[in-house]
């Protein structure tokens, strides 16, 4: 499976501002998603970052809110814009296997506090 | 209703125990079926992958697939502290979008 860092593990941000994670993989992959788990809940995709073009989003998720980059194969960006308190989560990487393409592996995630 | 349901608990078994794990769905086009481990503070691990109906061995885990019930479970044989975590089912159309749907994830405990 690919290694994939995140960057940072975690940050505490003040209301209004934006913050930027980073999701590193140590190979090139096909597909990268983004999730985010609230407190005490499971895994809700945001959206698959796609190579080259504007990434795909989930209902209830929008660009503004959530602009997402994927420059190359190894690397995306998810960006958390004018954050809220409801912000606060556990935001998550995720790549597809290069031989099983069901089958996503994650990062570590990024623990956002918004005060 | 979910597409995935998954009970919460939180459950709590002690050590060397059997412990099973559920979950039901609704959509009969699923046929990958997974299992990950999450540690508290840590990000989703692949525990059991498998395809369509049938189950998996592997070392104390076992996994079942029944498509005729739309049900899965996750055996754990000789349960150990470092089981306790939050288990998440997972499963799969396999289209081409690579979308998993996850269920809401069980907490186990097992105590010493």
């Amino acid at each position: 499976s690919a290694v994939i860092s995140q960057k940072p593990s975690r940050d505490i941000c003040q209301r209004g501002t934006s913050l930027t994670i980073q999701c590193q993989v140590d190979s090139q992959v096909t597909m990268m998603f983004w999730y985010r788990q609230q407190p005490g809940q499971s895994l809700t995709l945001i959206a698959t970052a796609n190579q080259g073009s504007e990434a795909t989003y989930e209902s209830g998720f929008v660009i503004d809110k959530f602009p997402i980059s994927r420059p190359n194969l190894t690397f995306s960006t998810l960006t958390v814009s004018n954050m809220s308190p409801e912000d606060s989560s556990i935001y998550l990487c995720s790549v597809v296997g290069i031989v099983a393409k069901n089958i996503q592996y994650f990062g570590a995630g990024t623990r956002l506090s918004v005060l | 209703q979910k597409e995935v349901e998954q009970d919460p608990g939180p459950l709590s078994v002690p050590e060397g125990a059997i412990v099973s794990l559920n979950c039901t769905y609704s959509n009969s086009a699923f046929q990958y079926f997974m299992w990950y481990r999450q540690y508290s503070r840590k990000g989703p691990e692949l525990l059991m992958y498998t395809y369509s109906s049938g189950n998996k061995e592997d070392g104390r885990f076992t996994a079942q697939v029944d498509k005729s019930s739309k049900y899965i479970s996750l055996f754990i044989r000789d349960s150990q502290p470092s089981d306790s975590a939050t288990y998440l089912c997972a499963m799969s159309a396999g289209s081409n979008t690579g979308k998993l749907i996850f269920g809401q994830g069980t907490t186990l405990q097992v105590k010493p």
